[in-house]
């Protein structure tokens, strides 16, 4: 069955200190993969996406993330984060093929960042 | 700024009393995506539109519908809102294939 871990439901960070969060996904060939942020009371925000080719993803707001075929995983990395930084991160995978991009979402990791 | 627009962005409605939630887009995408999303879970797709055509998850309750007058506008309907129906609803646009989703601000739908 296809599927996305996340095996962090909560973090906690320093201000200026590095975070890594964790996405596993369980999916019958390589699929999309995408992370989305959100805010309190917001929709969900685009990070990066990774269709192919640099298994190394930059995306908005200093946000990175490395494809690793050999493990099922996408993580989601930032070096020095913000206060800003403090909200729901959502690691999303995407069908290889097809007409429309239907997500399976995991559930969601909640980052504080503490000053 | 094209962007997807989901009105109103609190919807306050009665047990039972129908209700409904809007969507519009000025990406000029051709798919759009409703989604439920309850307290500190991942968004549940309901169901999605690829251009006219309607395609309902499996286990999307029959209490809800949608409609897609034109390519910039869709609809979600609750026809008898339960308080299980309490929830944010987001809305999606996307290009065809390989494409990320665009969402909207979502509507948090209360039910008394």
């Amino acid at each position: 069955a296809q599927s996305v871990t996340q095996p962090d439901i909560h973090i906690t960070v320093s201000e200026g200190a590095s975070l890594e969060l964790r996405c596993n996904y369980s999916y019958g060939a390589t699929p999309y993969l995408f992370w989305y942020v959100q805010s309190p009371g917001q929709g969900l925000q685009l990070l990066l996406k990774y269709f192919s080719g640099d298994t190394l993803v930059q995306g908005i707001k200093g946000f990175e993330a490395e494809f690793k075929r050999s493990q099922s995983s996408f993580n989601l990395r930032k070096p020095s984060v913000h206060w800003s930084d403090a909200a729901e991160y959502f690691c999303a995978v995407g069908p290889p093929g097809g007409a429309t991009n239907k997500l399976i979402f995991g559930t969601g990791t909640l980052l504080a960042v503490q000053p | 700024d094209a962007m997807v627009i989901q009105n109103p962005r609190y919807q306050v409605t009665q047990f039972g009393k129908p209700v409904t939630l809007s969507c519009s887009q000025t990406l000029n995408h051709n798919v759009m995506y409703w989604y439920q999303q309850k307290s500190s879970q991942a968004p549940k797709l309901l169901f999605h539109y690829y251009d006219k055509d309607f395609n309902n998850e499996a286990d999307t309750p029959d209490n809800f519908q949608s409609r897609r007058p034109n390519t910039s506008f869709c609809f979600l309907d609750i026809r008898s809102p339960g308080l299980g129906d309490a929830a944010m609803y987001l809305c999606a646009t996307s290009r065809e294939g390989r494409q990320p989703q665009h969402f909207g601000d979502g509507t948090r739908l209360s039910i008394l």
